[in-house]
């Protein structure tokens, strides 16, 4: 069975473009997370889809977006990049809610660089 | 929000040693998980555990959610074992998803 797969592995950018990130869950799970790893910051949860809506995000500028399709793979959009958007961005997905006692998996990761 | 440290954050040990990691958390959990991020970014899951013992070969967890901590520990490490080991617990106050402790970050020498 496939674990979750993000895309790109790495991508570079340059200061005020937009990138764009994408994830495809393991089968049969509908819940999909992302986490922004910046250097010296930890895992900062950035948004949660569930069913197709967005359900909760975290403490990231409005430029930070996303959407979830209907076979529940999903991608992340980073409008007017900066350079400290430079990180390490992780997928994970969950076949139920976290909440609910479910357990996440995440992906490799998409390593984005802002220059 | 709820609080998640884990101590020590820095940890150096000989291939062969013994290891805790300890996680403590500020409120009530209804969900904790143990993973270990490997040089190269990825997060393997190691552990669900909100309450209780689990033993997975020469790693094992223990959650005492009553006193708000868990410990993972690490017998006769290799050096595969090298990485960050993080706690990340749901507290069930509404919002989903996972809040993650800074880490343990473990080197094991040869």
């Amino acid at each position: 069975e496939a674990g979750v797969t993000q895309s790109p592995t790495h991508l570079i950018k340059t200061r005020g473009q937009q990138a764009t990130l994408r994830c495809s869950p393991i089968s049969g799970h509908t819940s999909v997370y992302w986490y922004q790893q910046a250097l010296g910051l930890g895992l900062q949860f950035l948004l949660w889809y569930d069913e197709g809506e967005e359900r909760n995000r975290g403490n990231f500028p409005p430029r930070f977006s996303g959407r979830q399709f209907p076979n529940y793979s999903s991608e992340l959009n980073v409008n007017a990049l900066e350079l400290e958007d430079s990180a390490l961005y992780l997928c994970a997905s969950s076949w139920g809610r976290i909440i609910s006692g479910n357990t996440i998996y995440f992906g490799e990761g998409s390593w984005l660089t802002v220059v | 929000g709820i609080q998640v440290e884990q101590s020590p954050p820095d940890l150096i040990l000989q291939e062969g040693a013994n290891s805790t990691l300890r996680c403590n958390f500020s409120d009530s959990v209804n969900n904790l998980q143990w993973f270990h991020q490997n040089p190269w970014g990825q997060l393997i899951n190691l552990f669900y555990i909100p309450s209780g013992t689990k033993q997975n070969g020469r790693l094992s967890a223990t959650t005492v959610a009553t006193e708000r901590y868990s410990l993972l520990y690490i017998s006769s490490s290799q050096t595969t074992d090298s990485g960050v080991y993080f706690c990340a617990v749901n507290s069930g106050g509404g919002a989903d998803g996972l809040t993650f402790g800074k880490g343990t970050h473990l080197i094991i020498q040869p």
